[in-house]
């Protein structure tokens, strides 16, 4: 069946712009997952939606960030006023269920170039 | 706070070498341990994982077992395979609460014929 799936594969933008990354979770999912890998930083946890609703967005790096979750189904993650340090890939993932006891499937990111 | 130690790589080894990856955690409460590998072109998958202290994950020939008293999960292979070149990670989840995976940095093997 279809996995989870990230639009679009590649992005440049210039420093100070706009960018919408989005998240296509696998059918069914309700918990669905935003962690950004970086040179030197790893994957880091961005935000987590449970349904439309996102219980922890502790991991956002400041406000120019933002995400949304519509139907239960896609997430768009936003940043404004993008900085060269957004440089990154972005992935997302969704499981059945939030919990320790569902396998996270990720996504093949985003790479996000900021010139 | 939850953190993940692993070694720093890359790791290039000779195809049927030995390999082992270490990691070690730093979590409040019992975690879930995991091993994702990316890769080249592909996305995170999971390897392998051990939800309670001494139980042993195992898949595609790697193992790792959860080790509470040295607080490690260090994954392991007896003879690598060219196919086996990728990005490993070590991760843990809280076994309560809505907490994220927290991944380590990752390490880079690279299995030469």
């Amino acid at each position: 069946g279809a996995g989870v799936s990230q639009s679009p594969s590649n992005k440049v933008t210039e420093k100070g712009k706009d960018v919408e990354l989005r998240c296509d979770p696998i059918s069914g999912h309700t918990a669905l997952y935003w962690y950004r890998q970086s040179l030197g930083q790893g994957l880091e946890f961005l935000i987590y939606f449970q349904g439309n609703s996102a219980p922890d967005k502790s991991g956002l790096p400041s406000d120019r960030f933002s995400a949304e979750r519509t139907g239960g189904s896609v997430s768009t993650l936003t940043i404004q006023r993008t900085q060269q340090e957004d440089s990154a890939v972005y992935l997302c993932a969704s499981s059945l269920e939030r919990g320790v006891l569902y396998e996270q499937y990720f996504g093949p990111g985003t790479r996000l170039t900021v010139t | 706070g939850n953190s993940v130690t692993q070694m720093e790589g890359p790791v290039t080894l000779s195809e049927e070498a030995f390999l082992t990856i270490n990691c070690t955690y730093t979590a409040t409460g019992y975690p879930s341990l995991f091993w994702y590998v990316q890769y080249p072109g592909e996305g995170l998958q999971l390897l392998l994982k051990a939800t309670k202290a001494d139980d042993k994950g195992s898949n595609k020939g790697f193992e790792a077992t959860y080790r509470k008293e040295t607080t490690s999960f260090h994954l392991e292979k007896g003879s690598v395979q060219v196919s086996d070149s990728a990005v490993y990670f070590c991760a843990l989840i809280r076994n309560s609460g809505n907490t994220p995976l927290v991944f380590g940095k990752g390490t880079r093997l690279s299995v030469i014929a």
